[in-house]
């Protein structure tokens, strides 16, 4: 089992709908979680820090569930510059300065 | 106001030539990563400083060397580049809080192509 795994993918989606992703953990000790977004050929960016009351930024809401090992990213209203892979990120405190990305999760926004 | 600069960025190596990958940031940061992405996957981390303390990954190869010679410059070394080893190399930097590490800083990359 990978430690940080992500719904697969691709997501297809029209302007305008709502689109969530999954991604879970399997290191209990992990202490801090991020959302990069990344474009083709482009480096990773940060998205989201993802806080244990949730949080939101915009049309961006991430959620963590430390009970489930799980954490999410809902996007409302997609627009076609939302086109991107998102990663899941985390970061588990025992492997000192260690992220473990998820394998991303290709969202494609279409007019 | 480029805050992790990477070169060059896009690289051309023979297969067994070695090849010297460069990263520096403004950031003034204590963590440093290397990172191997291939096409479609996510990156992989090589190793990581922190400071000067070196962290090698259990799975990277020996072909895979790193140097920090202070805070913002950091080096990545292919010895003997193989065809397997064709890919984009992201450098990322972070400044940990407490014992919590936080978001990282990737530069734009290096895609390296060994003929």
């Amino acid at each position: 089992r990978k430690e940080v795994e992500q719904d697969p993918g691709p997501f297809n989606v029209p302007e305008g709908a709502t689109v969530a992703f999954n991604c879970t953990y399997s290191n209990s000790a992990s202490q801090s979680f991020f959302w990069y977004r990344q474009d083709c050929r482009k480096e990773p960016k940060l998205l989201m820090s993802v806080y244990s009351s949730g949080n939101e930024d915009g049309r961006f809401t991430a959620q963590l569930n430390r009970a489930s090992q799980y954490i999410s990213l809902l996007i409302r209203d997609s627009k076609l510059s939302d086109s991107a892979t998102y990663l899941c990120v985390v970061n588990a405190d025992t492997n000192a300065g260690k992220s473990t990305f998820g394998d991303g999760t290709t969202l494609t926004v279409k007019p | 106001d480029a805050m992790v600069i990477q070169n060059p960025r896009y690289q051309v190596t023979q297969f067994g030539k070695p090849v010297t990958l460069s990263c520096s940031q403004t950031l003034n940061h204590n963590v440093m990563y290397w990172y191997q992405q291939k096409s479609s996957q996510a990156p992989k981390l090589l190793f990581h400083y922190y400071d000067k303390d070196f962290n090698n990954e259990a799975d990277t190869p020996d072909n895979f060397q790193s140097r920090r010679p202070n805070t913002s410059f950091c080096f990545l070394d292919i010895r003997s580049p193989g065809l397997g080893d064709a890919a984009m190399y992201l450098c990322a930097t972070s400044r940990p809080l407490g014992r919590t590490y936080n978001e990282q800083f990737f530069g734009p990359g290096t895609r390296l192509t060994v003929l």
